[in-house]
């Protein structure tokens, strides 16, 4: 079976630009989640939906971050205006159970530069 | 506070030698408890889990851990460490769905 995709693998952008990334994830799976990754630190969790409604976004910056995933298939997660601090690899995963406990399946990340 | 510690930013064993990675916690109760592995440019792989029963969980790869509560520690070992092992690896703890990871152990190893 595919495994979870991401686009783009690398973007770089200036501060105050906006970006936008893509996650397809395992077909039939219904929990798709949305991680940041900030070098030299472990994975923190911005979002997780449940087929197309948000179960948690109470880390995710809400004033210049947004998500969506409409048809309860794949999601985008967007910046804007981005941030210096911003720079991190952006992680998506899914699951076909519903809760953060149950086994995730992680995509290749896309690694944002923001100069 | 809450917290996940991976004690060992970076490790460097031999190929062949045993293999064991440090990974505490500090949650009031007993969490879930996951080890993930991430090769360069790679997502994160599920190594193995534990929710309850046996304290001792077999994953893939060869690898193995141990929960211990009186120590809150969930260390990850193996006998026998190939090259490619060679990664990061990241503990992470889940309570009452709040998915917290370490800061994660960077695996060398030598010839």
């Amino acid at each position: 079976e595919a495994g979870v995709a991401q686009s783009p693998r690398y973007k770089i952008i200036e501060k105050r630009q906006s970006v936008a990334f893509w996650c397809n994830p395992i077909s039939g799976h219904a929990t798709l989640y949305w991680y940041q990754q900030i070098l030299g630190q472990g994975p923190k969790l911005l979002i997780q939906f449940q087929n197309n409604g948000v179960v948690d976004d109470s880390q995710l910056p809400k004033d210049r971050f947004s998500a969506e995933r409409l048809k309860g298939v794949d999601s985008t997660l967007k910046i804007q205006p981005a941030k210096l601090e911003d720079s991190a690899v952006y992680l998506c995963a899914s699951s076909s159970l519903q809760g953060i406990a149950y086994e995730q399946y992680f995509g290749p990340g896309t690694r944002l530069t923001v100069t | 506070a809450q917290s996940v510690t991976q004690p060992d930013i970076h490790i460097t064993v031999s190929e062949g030698a045993s293999l064991e990675l440090r990974c505490n916690y500090s949650y009031g109760a007993t969490p879930y408890l996951f080890w993930y592995v991430q090769s360069p440019g790679q997502g994160l792989q599920l190594l193995l889990k534990y929710f309850s029963g046996d304290t001792l969980v077999q994953g893939i790869k060869g690898f193995e851990a141990e929960f211990k509560r009186s120590q809150s520690s969930f260390n990850l070992r193996k006998p026998s460490v190939h090259w490619s092992d060679a990664a990061e690896y990241f503990c992470a703890v889940v309570v009452l769905d709040d998915m917290r990871f370490g800061a994660g152990t960077r695996l060398t190893v030598k010839p």
